[in-house]
């Protein structure tokens, strides 16, 4: 198993300003995932963070609006960029510890709200 | 994209009721299906990973069974309580870049 300290849990931010959200796992994990839970829609993947390469994102996220980092096997940000009321979310970090046969682990999330 | 759908989109029982949801997803490609419970201000948390058509799964009063042929899977809560009041998941992992696609889910309310 692993557990993964997210922070901060929520936030109230002004439109045009940056957040930075941390995970920090208990142990190390080749891969994190970020994912974004809009009002009423599913759980969706932001991007796939791996240590000691640029992250991949999926259609419809870009680096500039959601940069990441990975520094370390252990620890990842997620930066929401310029935000507008649209980013106002539930940010969730997850790590897998092995492939498609394992359950994935979640940070307690990020509550967003942008005014 | 995969399409994964969830019914129904909400659910409110009494307390005791027996219920179940439904889990719709692409059987092309599959390599897994997982079933997350989130219960407000917490982390998803596992309930269920399931790999193998016709498996079931059974963790307490819960239990989950897959359809890989036809692409469904059912979750089902016997005796509900208050306790068991979340948003339930699915996720199938088609083993593409090693990532899971959410359903909407389907949020369960259980009053006394």
């Amino acid at each position: 198993s692993a557990v993964i300290s997210q922070k901060p849990s929520r936030d109230i931010c002004q439109r045009g300003t940056s957040l930075t959200i941390q995970c920090q796992v208990d142990s190390q994990v080749t891969m994190m995932f970020w994912y974004r839970q809009q009002p009423g829609q599913s759980l969706t993947l932001i991007a796939t963070a791996n240590q000691g390469s640029e992250a991949t994102y999926e259609s419809g996220f870009v680096i500039d609006k959601f940069p990441i980092s990975r520094p370390n096997l252990t620890f990842s940000t997620l930066t929401v960029s310029n935000m507008s009321p649209e980013d106002s979310s539930i940010y969730l970090c997850s790590v897998e510890e092995a492939g498609q046969g394992t359950e994935a682990f979640f940070g307690q999330g990020t509550r967003l709200t942008v005014v | 994209i995969l399409n994964v759908e969830q019914s129904p989109q909400s659910l409110h029982v009494q307390e005791g009721d027996s219920t179940n949801f439904t889990c719709s997803f692409p059987s092309s490609n599959f390599y897994a299906l997982h079933w997350y419970r989130w219960e407000t201000a917490k982390s998803p948390e596992a309930l269920f990973v399931m790999t193998l058509n016709g498996d079931e799964k059974k963790k307490g009063r819960i239990s989950a069974t897959l359809n890989t042929k036809e692409g469904y899977s059912y979750l089902y809560i016997k005796g509900s309580q208050p306790e068991d009041s979340a948003t339930y998941l699915c996720a199938p992992y088609t083993g593409t870049a090693s990532k899971l696609t959410f359903g909407t889910g389907t949020r369960l309310q259980v009053t006394l």
